[in-house]
């Protein structure tokens, strides 16, 4: 049973325009929730991250977004670059344990 | 070492034949994960390990598959009688301790069984 789900597949999104990805999760365990991303060839790279006791995260252009409630969080890259494209993964992390979801592969246009 | 070192960077195996991947974690590092990627598919957890430990192996696919960690540090990944399904990019990370909050990638091992 897959524990977070994750949309859309892709996206491509203007230069310039902001890309939005979200996530939702059904363990009420999770206690943290990181943003991954990875490159081509590369191993995932720990992009931002949140706690459930937080609405909003931001840091630089990405930002964020959750709502325990809903049991849904989402990350928006303000002023998208070329070089944002990579593949995204949302996770949750509880019992030790640290789920993905399928990831979004994001292509900017220049 | 600087970062969570993998190897083989790609192995390429035939049917039936037994591998073994390894992964050295960050010095110091207590928690390691193993994950599968497969194409388009996300990270699938397969194990963790706290210490020389692995409290669940729930993960693992069947049990061709099977993992050790010695001395606290490096960890080894074995897939016996290999599959075709088995063919995607392994990745391991490390974390400082379990209950870490932030995970380190190595780069992976892209295993293709032919």
């Amino acid at each position: 049973q897959q524990q977070v789900k994750q949309s859309p597949q892709s996206l491509i999104v203007q230069k310039g325009g902001i890309s939005i990805i979200n996530c939702a999760y059904e363990n009420t365990a999770f206690d943290y929730f990181p943003w991954y991303q990875q490159f081509p060839g590369k191993g995932p790279a720990l992009l931002i991250a949140i706690r459930p006791d937080v609405s909003e995260k931001k840091e630089g252009r990405f930002t964020i977004s959750f709502n325990k409630s809903a049991k849904q969080f989402s990350l928006h890259i303000m002023d998208s670059q070329p070089g944002d494209s990579a593949t995204y993964f949302c996770a949750a992390k509880g019992n030790d344990k640290i789920i993905f979801g399928k990831g979004t592969r994001l292509h900017i246009l220049p | 070492g600087a970062g969570v070192s993998q190897s083989p960077s790609n192995k390429v195996t035939e049917k039936g034949k037994d591998v073994e991947l390894r992964c050295d974690p960050i010095s110091g590092h207590t928690a390691l994960y193993w994950y599968r990627q497969s194409l388009g598919q996300g990270l699938e957890f397969l194990i963790y390990f706290q210490g020389n430990s692995a409290p669940d192996k729930s993960g693992l696919p069947s049990d061709r598959f099977s993992a050790e960690r010695t001395g606290g540090s490096v960890s080894t990944l074995t897939i016996q009688r290999t599959q075709q399904e088995d063919s995607a990019v392994y990745l391991c990370a490390s974390s400082l301790f379990l209950g870490g909050t932030e995970a380190f990638f190595g780069q992976g091992t892209r295993l293709t069984v032919v």
